[in-house]
């Protein structure tokens, strides 16, 4: 059972405009929630986070939007860079259990085109 | 600063040959260390986690296992490799909220 669902593996933006990835989860205990930037052959790169008691958070050129009622959450890039071609991972934690879990979407391929 | 290290990058072997991946922390102490896989076309599933030396919690049934023998070092093993194991495997530590990935681990089993 997937809690974290990444629905679109992929996406193509013209540079300048806004980049859009979705994420869709279905564990109502999930607290907290982190996009990660992955280039090939590296790990992953923690790129924004926001809590649950937030609808809300941006960090320059990156928003993200938290809809609980929903269990959605977006990315948001304005505007888009041919940089930001990578692919982007959801992720989801509880704070339950001995360590806090992170539970990971499938990923959304991201290409920004010059 | 806080760093994580591990190694190799890329890694060939052939079934049924042992294999022995490491992940070690530096600049922080009692982390939770987790290790990851990324397999083709696939998300991150997490394969083992740790909250302190000789403490493993596992949460696939595989043909890996995992070590934690120092309060920063943890290790991927196996005695076996199957097909099946190839994948980019990737080690992480986190205190409170925040992860922080290695570089990974490609693994090609032959």
């Amino acid at each position: 059972d997937q809690q974290v669902k990444q629905n679109s593996p992929s996406l193509s933006v013209q540079e300048g405009r806004i980049s859009i990835l979705n994420c869709d989860y279905t564990n109502s205990m999930f607290d907290y929630f982190l996009w990660y930037k992955k280039y090939p052959a590296e790990g992953p790169t923690f790129l924004i986070s926001i809590s649950s008691i937030k609808d809300k958070n941006e960090d320059g050129r990156f928003t993200v939007f938290l809809n609980k009622s929903a269990k959605h959450l977006s990315l948001h890039i304005v505007p888009s860079q041919p940089g930001d071609s990578a692919v982007y991972f959801c992720a989801a934690t509880t704070n339950s259990g001995s360590a806090r879990q992170l539970t990971f979407g499938s990923g959304t391929q991201l290409t920004v085109l010059p | 600063s806080q760093t994580i290290h591990q190694w190799p990058a890329t890694l060939v072997q052939p079934v049924g040959s042992p294999l022995s991946l490491e992940c070690t922390v530096e600049g922080t102490s009692n982390p939770n260390l987790y290790w990851y896989r990324q397999a083709a076309g696939r998300g991150l599933q997490l394969l083992f986690y740790s909250v302190g030396i000789g403490q493993i919690s596992s949460e696939v049934p595989q043909n890996l296992s995992a070590s934690r023998p120092q309060d920063r070092q943890f290790i991927l093993s196996s005695k076996k490799l199957l097909l099946s194991d190839s994948g980019f495997y990737l080690c992480a530590w986190s205190k409170q909220l925040g992860y922080t990935f290695g570089s990974g681990t490609r693994l090609t089993v032959v």
